[in-house]
């Protein structure tokens, strides 16, 4: 089956760039999503199809897809960013998840 | 504004069945895709199916195959999912969530509060 791999935790000094990354086997052949997940509250989708911030999400988020990694980069990081990022994408007919980052801002 | 409230969670024994209920407003709920979602306590999210918008088109995790059941009722703006056979391993809250589109190989960007449903004799 299909794996996507994130690294557990990242961390980053606020105003800084934090990326995370997503890595699965010719990840740069499917479209790569990206969500925020705050304590106790639902998923937000931060990125869709690699590329594309849905309508309210900061211009801070941006994301990249090529060749077996996917990275969520988050320009001049703020505190309200520290959250739980997962990565997603479709496979064979089903949807895979990564492990989740945590992304500590200190 | 789209909105998904889940409802039907609880707690039930292993072997039992429990049938949850996701009722969705403010977007044209056949033109879309819908997916179940869960997260074990302290957990990551793990997908569990996806239904297109006309309900021609089912998927699922090999984790819940042949005991859960995804359906949706346009007419109703609803969606289900059925789960039959409940182990202590389907422990989690379980999200409704709209996919971006009519078919099923899409991200998902509304999403409910989700429902715990907690397995456990």
């Amino acid at each position: 089956s299909y794996e996507l791999t994130q690294p557990p935790s990242v961390s980053v000094s606020p105003g800084q760039t934090a990326s995370i990354t997503c890595s699965g086997d010719k990840l740069g052949n499917k479209y790569a999503y990206w969500y925020q997940q705050k304590p106790g509250q639902s998923p937000v989708l931060v990125i869709y199809q690699d590329t594309n911030r849905p309508s309210g999400i900061p211009e801070r988020f941006s994301g990249s897809n090529s060749g077996n990694t996917a990275t969520l980069t988050i320009s001049g990081t703020q505190a309200m960013d520290e959250a739980d990022y997962y990565c997603q994408a479709w496979d064979s007919s089903t949807v895979v998840f990564g492990g989740g980052t945590k992304l500590t801002v200190l | 504004e789209v909105q998904l409230l889940e409802s039907g969670g609880g707690l039930a024994q292993p072997g039992e069945s429990l049938r949850l209920s996701c009722a969705a407003s403010g977007f044209t709920f056949s033109s879309y895709a819908m997916s179940w979602v869960r997260q074990a306590p302290g957990k990551g999210l793990e997908w569990v199916s996806v239904i297109s918008g006309s309900g021609g088109n089912t998927y699922y995790a090999d984790s819940v195959k042949g005991r859960f059941t995804i359906s949706r009722d346009n007419s109703k703006n609803t969606l289900y999912l059925q789960m039959n056979s409940l182990r202590a391993e389907d422990t989690a809250v379980y999200y409704c969530a709209k996919d971006l589109s009519n078919s099923s190989a899409g991200g998902s960007d509304y999403w409910g509060q989700g429902t715990l449903v907690t397995v456990s004799s």
